[in-house]
């Protein structure tokens, strides 16, 4: 059973378009990060968030964290080719538990 | 500074040999955490090294053991390999057990 579940798997779009990806649960996090992983390399940190509702920007990014801290929502607008790349999510129990990821949303950009 | 560094990058073995990845941690940083991804998934954890004690383990099989020395560099060992170790092998440095965790390029495996 995969603790962390995310979607789409995969996505295809055109330069300039918007989306959202997802990532639930059924379990409670303290913490809850968004990664992107290109080919070839390791993941790269994005984003931490830990508290209930926290909303983050990173330049065309917006990053959500669930009210009840069980699911996070990754915005990207008006999207580039250079956004290509894995998205995974990754979250902790609590402070002290194994990071947890998500098996990922793979984007593909199209110019 | 330094960012976290892996070797080899690549590595072709086949079933039944022993393989031994390296990673070098980011300067000052004292935890190592070792994770699989295998093709089209995220990456699992294998186990987490802090100050050279085993700080945790994810469930893999005791074939798969781990050292991390006084450096703070650390090793994982992979025992009696098998098809299924085919994977990437991603080694994470983190200033302290709860911290951010930066990841190395990861070493490439395959069994045949």
């Amino acid at each position: 059973t995969q603790l962390l579940e995310q979607s789409p798997q995969f996505l295809s779009i055109q330069e300039g378009e918007n989306l959202t990806v997802y990532c639930n649960s059924s379990s409670v996090f303290s913490s809850l990060q968004w990664y992107r992983q290109e080919p070839g390399e390791g993941p790269v940190l994005l984003v931490t968030v830990v508290t209930g509702g926290e909303v983050k920007k990173l330049k065309r990014l917006t990053f959500q964290f669930g009210d009840a801290r069980k699911d996070s929502s990754l915005h990207i607008t008006a999207a580039q080719p250079g956004d290509t790349g894995l998205y995974l999510c990754a979250a902790r129990t609590s402070g002290n538990t194994p990071l947890v990821f998500g098996k990922g949303t793979r984007l593909s950009v199209i110019a | 500074e330094t960012g976290v560094t892996q070797s080899p990058t690549h590595l072709i073995k086949t079933r039944g040999q022993q393989v031994t990845l390296r990673c070098s941690s980011q300067s000052g940083h004292n935890t190592v955490s070792w994770y699989q991804q295998a093709l089209g998934q995220g990456p699992q954890f294998i186990f987490q090294y802090y100050r050279e004690e085993e700080n945790g383990r994810g469930n893999f099989p005791p074939r798969f053991s781990g050292l991390q020395f006084p450096n703070y560099s650390s090793e994982l060992n992979v025992n009696a390999l098998e098809l299924d170790d085919s994977a990437l092998y991603l080694c994470a440095s983190s200033l302290d057990r709860r911290e951010t965790q930066y990841f190395g390029p990861g070493t490439r495996l395959l069994v045949l």
